[in-house]
C-alpha cells in the first residue's frame, strides 16, 4: 500500500460546482496533511494545512480531516476555471514529505 | 526575494553523459530537498538536506548524488545518465525537515537518449 493515495482523476466538474477531492494515508501517526496546487507545467504551491480532526476553512477552500478513517479532503466550493490543475495531498514522514500521486481537476465554464 | 532557483531549465544529455543541476534558496531555509516527478507516480525525494553540512538519501537516490555547498545552495548531479532518468527534478526548501511547508524551486526538465 501506498503511504499516500489518491484518485488520479481527472475529474470535472461544471463552474460554479463544489469539487471534492480526497487522500487516504497509512501511518496513523501522522499529525499534519498539506495540500499542494500544480498547474501544467508549473510547480507545485501549498494551498492548505491541516492538523486537527474536522473542518478548515480558507476562502473558498475546506480542508477536512478524519484521523481515524486516515483520510483528508479537499472542497473547492464555486469551483472556477482557474482551479483547473493537479492538487496533490502530501503527509511528513519522519524526515521529509511524502506526496500523493495528484488528482487532476477541470473546471469547465 | 527570488525564492528558490534552479538552473538550467530544461536539459537534453545523451546516455552516459553527467551534469548536475543546481538548486538556489535565499529564504534563509535550513533544510532542502530535490524531487522527481513522473507521470502518475507524483513526488518522489530522491535526496534531502536537514540542515547545512548533512545529507540524506530520500526514496530514490540510486544513480544520484547531492552537495549542501553553504546554506543556499543544493546541487543535485548525475555521474553518468540513463534513460530512466527522464523526468522533471524540483528542488525545495523549508525552515524545517519534517512537517513544515515545502517552497518549490520552477523545475528542470531533463530528457535523456
Amino acid at each position: 500500500q501506498k503511504e499516500v493515495e489518491q484518485n488520479s482523476g481527472p475529474l470535472s466538474v461544471p463552474e460554479g460546482a463544489i469539487a471534492s477531492l480526497n487522500c487516504t494515508y497509512s501511518d496513523r501517526g501522522s499529525q499534519s496533511f498539506f495540500w499542494y496546487r500544480q498547474y501544467s507545467g508549473k510547480s507545485p504551491e501549498l494551498i492548505m494545512f491541516i492538523y486537527s480532526n474536522g473542518d478548515k476553512e480558507d476562502g473558498r477552500f475546506t480542508a477536512q480531516l478524519n484521523k481515524a478513517s486516515q483520510y483528508v479532503s479537499l472542497l473547492i466550493r464555486d469551483s472556477q476555471p482557474s482551479d483547473s490543475a493537479t492538487y496533490l495531498c502530501a503527509v511528513p514522514s519522519s524526515n521529509d514529505m511524502r506526496f500523493g500521486a495528484g488528482t487532476r481537476l477541470t473546471v469547465k465554464p | 526575494n527570488a525564492g528558490v532557483t534552479q538552473t538550467p531549465k530544461f536539459q537534453v544529455l545523451k546516455t552516459g553523459q553527467s551534469m548536475t543541476l543546481q538548486c538556489a534558496q535565499d529564504m534563509n531555509h535550513n533544510s532542502m530537498y530535490w524531487y522527481r516527478q513522473d507521470p502518475g507516480m507524483g513526488l518522489r525525494l530522491i535526496y534531502y538536506s536537514a540542515s547545512e553540512g548533512t545529507t540524506d538519501k530520500g526514496e530514490v537516490p540510486n544513480g544520484y548524488n547531492v552537495s549542501r555547498l553553504n546554506k543556499r545552495e543544493f546541487s543535485l548531479r548525475l555521474e553518468s545518465a540513463a534513460p530512466s532518468q527522464t523526468s522533471v527534478y524540483f528542488c525545495a526548501s523549508s525552515d524545517r525537515n519534517g512537517g513544515w511547508e515545502q517552497f518549490f524551486g520552477p523545475g528542470t526538465r531533463l530528457t535523456v537518449l
